[in-house]
């Protein structure tokens, strides 16, 4: 089957430092990658589209100064979170749709960043 | 904007007990709908995905049905077990969204031995 894979799966870090997230689909092309952010007890919300090669589209509410998503390649999508603040501290979960079947998306394990 | 609703928040049953999960959502665009598992501090597990032109999908002990219509979908769980403790997530998928999920808030169930 599909796997997605995501890593760091746990990352601890100062405030003002940053970090960056890798999602990757290991046995798929993906086109496009979303990502998500969840914080305790809530739902997952969407934080961006990343479309390979091309600028990330993100959702109202979201600063991408602050989330820098790259996706340079049909496996590979980044998220750096520049500057971190405890606020920034969430469960952070990639997707990836596979490029011959759009209608197949797979989601990577997670990323629980916490920032000090 | 497309909202996914689920009720109830939390759930507790006894083990054996069938129960039925509740999702509606307010855009009948929805092109499918997806149920997920999820255990404290993990990522999502794929339950079922119905497809927009399906009206339900059964694996094992798991149905959903979908009624763009009405703007709901239901989970109905047969026989529950304590293994079946998790959080129960809903999702619809928008076209015009790139068909990123909208995710409902969840059903916390627990399924006492």
């Amino acid at each position: 089957g599909a796997v997605v894979s995501q890593h760091p799966s746990r990352v601890i870090c100062k405030s003002g430092t940053s970090v960056k997230i890798e999602c990757r689909s290991l046995d798929f092309q993906a086109t496009t990658m979303f990502w998500y952010r969840q914080f305790p007890k809530q739902s997952l919300m969407l934080m961006a589209t990343s479309n390979e090669g091309s600028k990330a589209t993100y959702e109202q509410g979201v600063e991408k100064d602050k989330f820098l998503i790259n996706h340079a390649s049909l496996t590979l999508s980044t998220l750096t979170v520049t500057s971190a603040h405890p606020e920034d501290s969430s469960f952070y979960i990639c997707s990836a749709r596979r490029t011959l079947s759009p209608y197949e998306q797979y989601f990577g394990p997670g990323t629980r960043l916490t920032v000090t | 904007k497309q909202e996914v609703t689920q009720i109830p928040a939390a759930l507790s049953v006894p083990e054996g007990e069938n129960l039925v999960l509740n999702c509606s959502f307010t855009d009948s665009a929805i092109y499918n709908l997806q149920w997920f598992r999820q255990d404290p501090g993990k990522g999502l597990t794929s339950l079922l995905l119905i497809q927009s032109s399906q009206r339900e999908q059964t694996s094992g002990r798991l149905n959903a049905s979908l009624d763009k219509s009405s703007g709901r979908s239901t989970l109905y769980i047969a026989a529950s077990q304590p293994g079946d403790s998790a959080t129960y997530l809903c999702a619809g998928w928008y076209s015009n969204s790139g068909y990123a999920l909208n995710f409902g808030k969840g059903t916390s169930l627990l399924v006492t031995p």
